[in-house]
């Protein structure tokens, strides 16, 4: 079981906006600002998408952006487009004990 | 440009130690700031974050593997290798190496992964 929570699977239509929720605690997202998150295509490494909760990467576009409401940091992306069909996970410092803590993940489906 | 990749066995039996080499270019891990982690990702499931070291060699451990990993840095074969104790079975997954830079905690240069089967 991760510790962060996300749901298992979104689905939007191409042109859309989908909003991913990543839930913690108030030991994790719900104290620092320092909540990334990654896309993964299948068979492929993870990709930094968005850090800090809200800051895009250079080359990231600004469709995906970032944001957080005390114990729940979310990843919106706008336009939806085929391409961004992926797995999304979240990821956060979590204090100097635990230190990192990832979200079970979330697949997107552009229908 | 910043690269990682990972080398080791695709393949160890119950019990074994793995040990797995991050071969890292594009950056030193003598940078203030700069870190190395490990993270794993068992067939069809989620990522799990396993340790990290930073330039100062600060290390950091997931609190779950803590016993059984240790992460050691060589900066001037810019290499990181992580070792995982009495593998399992369920330890079998792809596991990546991964920069962090920047100051906050991200993971913004992965490597390709490799996957490692634990079996007999």
């Amino acid at each position: 079981q991760s510790a962060l929570t996300q749901p298992a699977s979104v689905s939007g239509s191409p042109g859309q906006s989908i909003t991913i929720s990543c839930t913690g605690t108030s030991s994790d997202v719900g104290s620092y600002n320092l909540v990334s998150w990654y896309q993964q295509h299948p068979g492929k490494a993870p990709k930094l998408m968005i850090y800090e909760v809200s800051k895009r990467p250079s080359g990231v576009s600004n469709r995906f952006s970032g944001s957080k409401s005390g114990n729940t940091a979310s990843l919106t992306i706008s336009g939806l487009q085929a391409e961004d069909e992926a797995d999304y996970y979240c990821c956060s410092y979590a204090g100097s004990s635990t230190y990192v803590v990832f979200g079970g993940g979330t697949k997107l489906t552009v229908l | 440009q910043i690269t990682l990749k990972e080398s080791g066995p695709t393949l160890v039996k119950p019990t074994q130690t793995l040990t797995l080499t991050c071969t890292f270019s594009g950056f030193s891990l003598s940078t203030s700031g700069v870190g190395v982690g490990w993270i794993r990702q068992p067939p069809g499931k989620a990522l799990e974050w396993l340790a990290l070291i930073y330039w100062d060699d600060d290390k950091r451990y997931s609190p779950s593997l803590k016993s059984r990993l240790t992460i050691t840095k060589d900066t001037s074969k810019n290499q990181v290798v992580l070792t995982m104790t009495n593998m399992d079975p369920v330890d079998t997954a792809t596991y990546y190496c991964a920069h962090s830079g920047g100051g906050g905690l991200r993971f913004d240069y992965w490597g390709q992964g490799t996957l490692v089967t634990v079996s007999s």
